[in-house]
């Protein structure tokens, strides 16, 4: 079965310094990744996703995540944090299985960022 | 183009009592879900719908239904409301083919407290 590992549900920075959260998967066939963000009281914001070709991906708002095969692992990094980064962040897991995963997400438990001044 | 609407946004529920929440999207997505949020769990797949009259379950089914008449609406129903469906729900949708997986979008939740 599939799943998803986020290392860490609280990750403290400065404002300015390097984000690094960490996403691990577990998947039998080739999966397609993905990063959200939720800000306090909404809903989840796609931040950027991986499906094939590129193994570096950029997304919104300076984010980007390198997806490794060998490490099973699809970390987020910006380089320099904002206050505005402060949000509950969540990595997904989708399978590439012939449709029959129908579109289904699975979801890390969530790291929320904090930035400090 | 409003996207994932979902209504209400608050609601306090006795225990025992029934109601639906609503979700609506005009993305023209052929995949609807239903995900409960509780802190620290992630998200979790209530139900899910590939198409208008096709309705399955997800991970966490139990003492919910859902129905989908429409591409447009997922509506969610609690029956008989107990605490441990206090939780943040949230609706999203997606256009998925036989090639994948494509992003999903997420309506802004609602927050059901049951006591």
């Amino acid at each position: 079965a599939q799943s998803v590992t986020q290392l860490g549900s609280h990750v403290s920075v400065s404002e300015g310094a390097l984000v690094l959260l960490r996403c691990n998967y577990s998947s039998s066939v080739p999966p397609y990744l993905f990063w959200y963000v939720q800000y306090p009281n909404q809903g989840l914001q796609l931040l950027l996703k991986y499906t094939t070709g590129a193994t570096l991906v950029k997304g919104i708002n300076g984010f980007e995540a390198e997806f490794k095969k060998s490490e099973t692992s699809f970390h987020l990094t910006k380089p320099s944090a904002h206050m505005s980064d402060a949000a509950e962040y969540f990595c997904a897991l989708g399978l590439l299985t012939g449709g029959t995963s129908y579109g289904k997400l699975t979801f890390g438990q969530g790291t929320i960022l904090t930035v400090h001044p | 183009n409003a996207g994932v609407t979902q209504t209400p946004k608050f609601r306090i529920l006795k225990i025992g009592q029934s109601m639906t929440l609503q979700c609506a999207q005009d993305m023209n997505h052929n995949y609807m879900y239903w995900y409960r949020q509780d802190p620290g769990m992630g998200l979790k797949l209530i139900y899910y719908s590939v198409g208008a009259g096709i309705t399955d379950k997800g991970e966490v089914p139990n003492g919910y239904n859902v129905s989908r008449s429409t591409t447009e609406d997922f509506p969610l129903r609690l029956e008989l409301a107990a605490p441990s469906q206090t939780s943040v729900y949230f609706c999203a949708s997606s256009y998925s083919t036989w090639s994948g997986p494509y992003e999903q979008y997420f309506g802004p939740g609602t927050r059901l407290t049951v006591t």
